[in-house]
């Protein structure tokens, strides 16, 4: 079964509005996730890197002030699209690593309307 | 910096054909993983391997196959026998440290149509 749950598979909203999209380690513990953005037939980008009571470290060229990140407990990671636009439509997917082995989630698809 | 190339965009092979998806990396690690994934229209990545830089053996399973050439810094993947269900587009990943288990650095992807 699945390690790493994200949630929701796939959200429609408005422009302007935020998004709030959930990464959850199940069964063990992930003091680092992964965050990727893929626009349709591209591949996958890292936007950041969240970490456990700290700071995410954020990619070159993504706002962080856009791209909100929390990763407050050891099993779960926020990433909050805020003030959503067309151009934020997008697969947006989490990773996180466990025992040398990496656990991706099932993605989550935001399309703004 | 590291870098994946996979020069091959779009595939097309008729059912049963054998085909070949290329990788070629670029890291300044000399501890590095390489991953394939297969990426349904659902969306999902699905894990197909992990090699890491100091086991240059071939693998096979089943009817995949990955031929890894640290001389040429490639790792190429051979599905043997192709069927419809193989359509999907595959990512080629390189990632450094020394577990494996962190960010990834994917190539361009290849969408490969099996026609049946």
């Amino acid at each position: 079964g699945a390690v790493v749950s994200q949630h929701p598979s796939w959200v429609i909203c408005k422009s302007g509005t935020s998004v709030k999209i959930e990464c959850r380690s199940l069964d063990f513990q992930a003091t680092t996730m992964f965050w990727y953005r893929q626009f349709p037939k591209q591949s996958l980008m890292l936007m950041a890197t969240s970490n456990e009571g700290s700071k995410a470290t954020y990619e070159q060229g993504v706002e962080k002030d856009k791209f909100l990140i929390n990763h407050a407990s050891l099993t779960l990671s926020t990433l909050t699209v805020t003030s959503a636009h067309p151009e934020d439509s997008s697969f947006y997917i989490c990773s996180a690593g466990q025992g040398g082995l990496l656990h991706f989630g099932n993605g989550t698809r935001l399309t703004v309307t | 910096a590291q870098k994946v190339t996979q020069a091959q965009t779009e595939i097309s092979v008729v059912e049963k054909e054998d085909v070949t998806l290329d990788c070629v990396y670029e890291t300044r690690d000399t501890t590095y993983y390489l991953f394939w994934y297969k990426q349904p229209p659902s969306g999902e990545l699905v894990f197909l391997i992990r090699r890491n830089s100091f086991d240059e053996q071939n693998e096979i399973s089943g009817r995949y196959s990955w031929n890894f050439q640290k001389s040429t810094s490639s790792f190429n993947f051979t599905i043997t026998a192709s069927q419809v269900v193989d359509s999907a587009v595959y990512f080629c990943a390189l990632s450094g440290g020394n577990f494996g288990n962190e960010k990834l650095t994917f190539g361009t992807g290849t969408r490969l149509t099996i026609i049946p």
